[in-house]
């Protein structure tokens, strides 16, 4: 069945990077985009990034410039590199399957993994 | 970017209907379809699609959930409300870059 789970630190500092991993099971990264969505702790949910099934990548134009996802696809893993981190970077952060047969949406999601920035 | 606004609560009786509204600032509209997606998230869990292209039923829902709407304006529908509603309802559009309403609570009066 289809599977998605987040790894990664737990705990970062400030000004560091993040450096979180996707891996997935169940379906293959060149059929799938990979979508990272984020949400901090009491707040709504924010998309911050997708890797397409051919490699490319876009990305939320506020995380632009400190974001980047890439992939292994022998290993089915999607990992997300995150720079200059803040506070207001703490989140549990998801990754998603985005389905784009029928519309584009995020059929199956990872469990989370929350991630604090804190020194 | 499609900015998404929804009311931040909405508090229903049990066995009624709650209708929760998510308007966008641009037509997500496309040959058709309207792009536009419900989720549900309970605490401390992820969230989990409801609904697709505005009135499709993800696999597995109940009928009593279901979608309507196009263009910038759109519902969720829940009839008849069960305690195990209670939650935050999502919209999220994928005309352009994926983004998300605030979310609206779903309370028991």
């Amino acid at each position: 069945q289809v599977q998605l789970k987040e790894s990664g630190p737990g705990l970062v500092q400030p000004s560091q990077t993040l450096s979180l991993t996707c891996t997935v099971s169940g379906f293959s990264l060149t059929s799938y985009h990979v979508s990272w969505v984020r949400q901090p702790p009491g707040k709504g949910l924010e998309w911050m990034g997708v890797i397409w099934t051919g490699g490319s990548t876009a990305y939320n134009s506020l995380l632009k410039s400190r974001l980047s996802i890439s992939r292994d696809i022998s290993k089915s893993q999607v990992f997300l590199k995150m720079n200059s981190l803040q506070t207001e970077d703490t989140a549990t952060y998801y990754c998603a399957r985005d389905e784009t047969t029928e519309g584009d949406y995020f059929d199956y999601w990872g469990q989370g993994v929350m991630v604090t920035v804190s020194s | 970017d499609i900015v998404l606004t929804q009311s931040p609560a909405l508090a229903v009786s049990l066995g009624q209907r709650a209708t929760i509204s998510c308007k966008t600032n641009q037509n997500v509209d496309y040959y058709g379809n309207s792009y536009m997606h419900w989720y549900q998230q309970k605490p401390g869990q992820q969230p989990k699609l409801l609904i697709y292209l505005a009135s499709n039923l993800a696999s597995g829902i109940p009928a009593r959930f279901s979608g309507r709407g196009s263009g910038t304006d759109f519902t969720l529908t829940i009839d008849p409300v069960e305690a195990d509603d209670t939650a935050t309802y999502y919209c999220q559009q994928s005309r352009n870059l994926p983004t998300f309403g605030g979310g609206t609570k779903l309370e028991l009066k």
